[in-house]
């Protein structure tokens, strides 16, 4: 398997724009997790889904945040509009959730920098 | 909720050198995972060892669970062993990970 799948790599936008960030979960996985890292927070989880249904966005900053997973292959986060303190590392993991266990697999991240 | 409370939180090596990191958390949990997240940002699981002993390679792993505390042992240490380890539990249930502040390591050459 090719491993938890995310694009872009690297997002450059100015203030105010959409940004959508990707990601494909492991084949067979059954729950997805969006985290955000900065220095200042470490990582933070934001939301995460089971079975394609949210089931926990405590974590999401504020309206402007929204993640949508329409099929177990895909699921996107978007803002709008960003903010300078948006920039962060956002990863995508994913894992088979059963039974108390949850091995999560990271994605390789998406550094975004908002201008 | 839980606390996860790791040490040290920097540690400067030469290359060669042996190294512990700990990992304390204040109640039980049934599941614990080691990361290490590479220069290039990269995290990469190392264990799953919510419990026991595990090795892979130079690196291994013990948690003892009804003392709450993970140890993770790097030998002979190299520079491609640089970056950021995690520890990352789950307890009373919840599905959703408690991470720690992490370790961060220079292995000079």
């Amino acid at each position: 398997d090719a491993g938890v799948i995310q694009s872009p790599r690297h997002e450059v936008t100015e203030m105010g724009q959409e940004v959508t960030l990707r990601c494909k979960p492991i084949s067979g996985h059954n729950s997805l997790f969006w985290y955000r890292q900065t220095m200042m927070r470490g990582l933070e989880l934001l939301i995460y889904f089971n079975n394609n249904v949210p089931i926990d966005d405590s974590g999401m900053p504020e309206d402007r945040f929204s993640a949508k997973m329409p099929n177990a292959s895909f699921s996107t986060l978007k803002i709008q509009p960003s903010e300078p303190r948006d920039s962060a590392v956002y990863f995508c993991a994913s894992s088979l959730l059963s039974g108390g266990t949850n091995i999560q697999y990271f994605g390789a991240g998406t550094r975004l920098s908002v201008l | 909720g839980i606390q996860v409370e790791q040490s040290p939180p920097d540690l400067i090596l030469q290359e060669g050198a042996n190294s512990t990191l700990r990992c304390n958390f204040s109640d039980s949990v049934n599941n614990l995972q080691w990361f290490h997240q590479n220069p290039w940002g990269q995290l990469i699981n190392l264990f799953y060892i919510p419990s026991g002993t595990k090795q892979n390679g130079r690196l291994s792993a013990t948690t003892v669970a009804t003392e709450r505390y993970s140890l993770l042992y790097i030998s002979s240490s190299q520079t491609t062993d640089s970056g950021v380890y995690f520890c990352a539990v789950l307890s009373g249930g919840s599905y959703i990970p408690t991470f720690g502040r992490g370790t961060s390591l220079i292995v000079h050459p």
